[in-house]
């Protein structure tokens, strides 16, 4: 099963910044927090990923708190192009077995309205 | 990042017939991944496709249903025996080119079965 827990869906008007949250309260210590998203009938895409610190990148922001139990992704201006699945994902830092792979939720379905 | 490419992008196919679907990358990658998407639904790893030697299934996958090939770094192939119509789903390999951090998603095969 899937170790976090996100809103089924939001919606966020275009030009504003959307924020997902996530929660992972049984994280382990050497388990990342990745953010994916899909668009309509495309593989999913690699957004982000953060261990305890904040990270950023062209495409996103990531808020990590500072017991690691949720984070938040920021996407700062949304655009109608950003309308997916986001997946939160829980994975350790290494491929070994079954242990290193994405396990994937349900995630939130963002609709960016204009 | 890199290419991912699978062929086919989909297919309808008759009940009782197999289906082999070809991923290929365009350098070389330390991991490959098939996951199974069912309509509505998120992603299911099938199995990891192991270099030269056989693949490692995850729990309710089989080989004889799913005979998974990697016959070297860059290429694998799935193959969906004796499909049913409940195989009908999207299809998707999956990379990383680090033991890290980032793991890349091909577009996908979407297969109906009739």
């Amino acid at each position: 099963d899937a170790k976090t827990t996100q809103p089924t869906s939001m919606d966020c008007a275009e030009g504003r910044a959307a924020n997902l949250p996530c929660n992972h309260s049984t994280i382990s210590g050497n388990e990342y927090v990745y953010w994916y998203r899909q668009i309509h009938s495309q593989g999913p895409q690699y957004i982000i990923h953060g261990l305890k610190n904040n990270e950023t990148n062209e495409m996103a922001s990531l808020i990590i708190t500072e017991d690691r139990k949720s984070s938040t992704l920021i996407l700062p201006h949304a655009t109608l192009r950003d309308t997916a699945v986001y997946y939160c994902i829980v994975r350790v830092a290494y491929y070994g077995g079954s242990q290193g792979n994405l396990i994937f939720g349900k995630g939130t379905k963002l609709s960016v309205k204009p | 990042s890199a290419v991912i490419s699978q062929k086919p992008s989909r297919d309808i196919c008759q009940r009782g017939t197999s289906l082999t679907i070809q991923c290929q990358v365009d350098s070389q990658v330390t991991m490959m991944f098939w996951y199974r998407q069912q309509p509505g639904q998120s992603l299911t790893l099938i199995a990891t496709a192991n270099q030269g030697s056989e693949a490692t299934y995850e729990s309710g996958f089989v080989i004889d249903k799913f005979p998974i090939s990697r016959p070297n770094l860059t290429f694998s192939t799935l193959t969906v025996s004796n499909m049913s119509p409940e195989d009908s789903s999207i299809y998707l390999c999956s990379v990383v080119f680090t033991a890290l951090y980032e793991q890349y998603f091909g577009p996908g095969t979407r297969l109906t079965v009739t």
